[in-house]
């Protein structure tokens, strides 16, 4: 599959733990956050948003938290499991312009 | 199946010779947009769609056009490549005009020479 990124910061967790990616975003006019799952050879796939307005939002075993103070967003896999090794974006949008970050490659341990 | 295709999948080309990769989306999505990748750099916006007969800028659009004559297609051009494009593009598509909650097609390797 594709490279999308060589040297990426790496987390690894045990199966069945909970895994925790952040993500520092730079603009605080940003009014709506994204968190993107790349596996490798593929698109990124959408896995859960939240808007400014908000500071948490569930999903399927996905929480996204948002701290707009410190400009950081967060993801919270529940159990996580092996489909999960992938890496991951968090995208931030201001106006109609998308800045997506480098991401985090997470790895999956038995 | 919903689904955004890009074509080709891989493509080696030559400096100066004109290509265009092709992004349709079967969605009836407003919006459509065109990144590029590049390890360590993450995910840049090239151009971007509104809706037919618009497009706009994004981050790095120089040395690329494009074009939305229709609703599911957004061809990316780039009339006259340089090595410095060598990237993995991705097309992707959302069903408000805003680009909210985006489908990425599969990506297309490109590689000038």
């Amino acid at each position: 599959g594709e490279s999308v990124g060589l040297h990426l910061p790496t987390l690894s967790v045990q199966e069945g733990d909970n895994s925790i990616i952040n993500c520092a975003y730079s603009n605080s006019a940003s009014d709506y956050f994204i968190w993107y799952k790349q596996e490798s050879g593929k698109g990124p796939q959408f896995i859960i948003d939240i808007r400014s307005n908000m500071d948490k939002r569930q999903g399927q075993r996905v929480t996204v938290l948002l701290n707009k103070t410190v400009k950081h967003l967060s993801l919270q896999i529940a159990a996580t499991q092996p489909g999960d090794s992938a890496v991951y974006f968090c995208a931030e949008k201001y106006g109609q312009n998308f800045v997506f970050g480098p991401g985090t490659r997470l790895s999956v341990l038995p | 199946e919903a689904q955004v295709t890009q074509n080709p999948r891989y493509l080696i080309t030559v400096t100066g010779k004109k290509l265009t990769v092709t992004c349709s989306q079967n969605m009836n999505h407003e919006y459509m947009s065109w990144y590029r990748q590049d390890p360590g750099l993450g995910l840049r916006q090239i151009y971007y769609s509104m809706n037919v007969e618009v497009t706009d800028k994004g981050d790095v659009p120089e040395g690329y056009k494009v074009s939305r004559k229709e609703k599911r297609n957004f061809p990316l051009i780039l009339e006259s490549p340089s090595p410095n494009q060598t990237s993995l593009y991705f097309c992707a598509s959302s069903f408000g005009s805003t680009g909210d909650e985006q489908y990425f097609g599969p990506g297309t390797r490109l590689t000038v020479t």
